[in-house]
């Protein structure tokens, strides 16, 4: 069972720079979700999906934009890097009022 | 300002023993609470939720406590084992939507 996948697992890159990070889900499950957690923090939203043609802002949005590709795949873009966006990054899924399942993350270093 | 706070970072228990994770929140609006554990490299595995309706879940070895006068939610575990250690968050969210709000977790070490 792959559950929710997320690719890259690592990745670093130069302050300006773009990258989308991926994510997909077999579970079917309606809504997505991107996460990042930072050191000594719990994890804060960033943006999320409702259902398929929907997206929202979460708690830190700014300096992201996300895509809801299709019903299996919410991917996370990051226009130009900054250093403050090294984070780890999870992406999650799941149905309204039920528990969210995640992926193993990615680790992104902003040099 | 932080709703979800988990003031313990970390907690160490014998193997067998109880082990009690607290986690307090400040809005009222949360209906819907959660436990996820967290190993390293690793995403947050789903342990045991509560609706804001019900005071207490069971699951197993996990027991999930709820007393919404004093916004606080405790996570029980008996008895504790040395795979049991990880870091604990809670989270809760309000409304369909399903937003959830993170502790910053509680790291239990289960010595053997």
């Amino acid at each position: 069972n792959a559950g929710v996948t997320q690719t890259p697992k690592f990745q670093v890159l130069k302050t300006g720079q773009s990258m989308t990070l991926q994510c997909a889900q077999d579970m079917n499950h309606n809504s997505m979700y991107w996460y990042r957690q930072d050191p000594g923090m719990g994890l804060r939203l960033i943006y999320y999906s409702a259902s398929e043609g929907t997206t929202d802002k979460g708690e830190v949005p700014n300096g992201y934009n996300v895509s809801r590709l299709n019903k299996r795949e919410f991917s996370l873009r990051l226009e130009s890097a900054a250093p403050s966006q090294t984070s780890v990054y999870f992406c999650a899924s799941g149905y309204p009022q039920g528990p969210q399942h995640f992926g193993d993350g990615t680790r992104l270093s902003i040099l | 300002d932080q709703q979800v706070k988990q003031n313990s970072p970390s907690l160490s228990v014998q193997e067998g023993r109880i082990s009690i994770l607290n986690c307090d929140y400040t809005n009222s609006m949360f209906d819907y609470f959660l436990w996820y554990k967290k190993y390293p490299a690793e995403g947050p595995t789903f342990l045991i939720s509560i609706s804001s309706i019900k005071d207490k879940n069971e699951d197993g070895r996990f027991t999930v406590f709820l007393n919404k006068s004093a916004k606080h939610l405790s996570l029980h575990i008996v008895p504790s084992q040395p795979g049991d250690s990880a870091v604990y968050f809670c989270a809760a969210s309000s409304g369909a939507t399903n937003k959830l709000i993170f502790g910053t977790g509680t790291l239990l070490a289960v010595q053997p």
